[in-house]
């Protein structure tokens, strides 16, 4: 399924590493999302860009820097994470901003912090 | 903001037999829930859903049924089988609010 990719799909790295997840999607939709999906707790909104434009922070540490630029690409920078950041974190997309309909996940990157 | 609960945390089954899950929710304005299936190292993927206009909704073995007076849908798989085995989310949400996710069901269909 190619609908929405996202790169790389496992990544380690230490506490003071900067590195960078991507999402992409091919099914013409104008808003991504950013989830965290830890263990035992329900999937988490980061992020949420609508037509590229930011329009949701769910209270994210700056630590995690979102960025759109255009409807099909999505990227979140990673900086002096913590080990407690160690997740599942999946890209989706819909038509537009919080559609009630379906939401296109990605397969996710599996991030470790040492 | 919605406030959504799912139980039972996991779930097994003989192969054959029915499973049941189901989810409560907080805000009475929430009209949109979908399910998702996420089997292991793979993306969830929506399986059925169903709008507050409905009372059910079946699609061959899976099937949703809502309660909107007490605020609560379920899940109905029938006749299941090893490959239902999966971790099952539910979802809430109406038109311009995020989805609210439910903690997920670890289902597994025992052969």
């Amino acid at each position: 399924e190619t609908g929405v990719t996202q790169t790389p799909r496992h990544l380690v790295m230490g506490m003071t590493n900067k590195k960078s997840l991507k999402c992409e999607q091919h099914l013409g939709h104008n808003a991504m999302y950013w989830y965290k999906q830890s263990a035992k707790k329900p999937l988490e909104l980061m992020f949420v860009y609508n037509f590229k434009e930011q329009t949701e922070n769910n209270s994210v540490p700056s630590r995690f820097s979102p960025e759109c630029p255009n409807s099909s690409h999505l990227f979140l920078h990673l900086h002096t994470l913590q080990p407690e950041d160690s997740a599942l974190y999946l890209c989706a997309s819909s038509q537009e901003r919080f559609y009630t309909d379906t939401q296109y996940f990605g397969p996710g990157t599996r991030l470790t912090v040492l | 903001g919605e406030n959504v609960e799912q139980h039972p945390s996991t779930l097994s089954v003989q192969e054959g037999d029915s499973a049941v899950i189901k989810c409560t929710y907080s805000d009475s304005a929430s009209n949109y829930f979908p399910w998702y299936k996420q089997e292991l190292g793979k993306r969830p993927q929506l399986i059925i859903d169903i709008r507050s206009n409905v009372g059910e909704k079946k699609d061959q073995r899976i099937a949703v049924t809502l309660n909107k007076t007490a605020k609560h849908f379920s899940l109905h798989i029938t006749e299941t089988q090893p490959e239902d085995s999966a971790v099952y989310f539910c979802a809430a949400s109406y038109p311009g609010n995020q989805f609210y996710f439910g903690t997920g069901t670890s289902l597994t269909v025992i052969p």
